[in-house]
């Protein structure tokens, strides 16, 4: 079994605070790490896929970076809105074929 | 354009019916997935297709079968409904093959099923 574990559970910001949160993953057979992003009522949106140890993936106000030989990845948001309320979800790849193992996310919450 | 699109939206049904959930995709994709929220909010792999050849089947009960009559679609037919089957689930797609380590896969909206 793949323990992922992301961390916070949840966060409460203001809009404009800055703010990251961890994924965790065994760093044994790394093939990808995936961010999605999961906002309520609608479907999981992909972030980033991140491949390489030192890996920085940037969008926006959101970027990632990667740590294969340790097994984690962080995700910061630079001056938080109100609709980047959401579940932002990890999902480590360890297998050639597409198998995602999900974490079970981080609930960000924005207040104006 | 909906990317992947699930049927229908919500079903609720008595224990004990078949019932199936239909997938589709218009993104020319190779591989297909069904994927359960579980209660604890978890996402899990169900199945997965690539080009209506079954290559992930995960421990799932046999009362669930993928069905893919083409390389579009992806059914999902469960038999003999219990309580614990009502979850959220959700189909995917990717390109799969020769898209390599970066495949990116694409969720539809989610079909609620509740089992009463």
């Amino acid at each position: 079994i793949l323990n992922v574990e992301q961390s916070p559970q949840s966060l409460h910001v203001q809009e404009g605070d800055s703010t990251n949160f961890t994924c965790s993953f065994p760093s044994s057979n790394f093939y990808a790490l995936h961010w999605y992003r999961w906002e309520t009522a609608k479907s999981p949106e992909a972030l980033f896929v991140m491949t390489l140890n030192g890996d920085e993936k940037k969008k926006g106000r959101i970027s990632a970076t990667l740590n294969t030989k340790e097994g984690y990845s962080y995700l910061y948001i630079k001056g938080s809105q109100p609709e980047d309320s959401a579940t932002y979800l990890c999902a480590p790849r360890r297998t050639s074929y597409g198998k995602l193992t999900f974490g079970q996310g981080t609930i960000l919450t924005v207040h104006p | 354009d909906t990317a992947v699109s699930q049927t229908p939206k919500y079903l609720v049904t008595q224990m004990g019916n078949d019932k199936s959930i239909k997938c589709e995709q218009n993104l020319g994709h190779d591989t297909m997935y069904w994927y359960k929220q579980d209660s604890k909010k978890f996402l899990k792999i169900m199945f997965s297709y690539n080009n209506k050849e079954l290559i992930i089947n995960e421990t799932v009960p046999n009362r669930f079968s993928p069905k893919s009559p083409d390389k579009a679609h992806l059914n999902l037919h469960i038999n003999s409904l219990e309580l614990g089957d009502s979850a959220v689930y959700f189909c995917a797609s990717s390109q799969g093959g020769t898209s390599g380590l970066t495949d990116t896969q694409y969720f539809g909206p989610g079909t609620r099923l509740t089992v009463l």
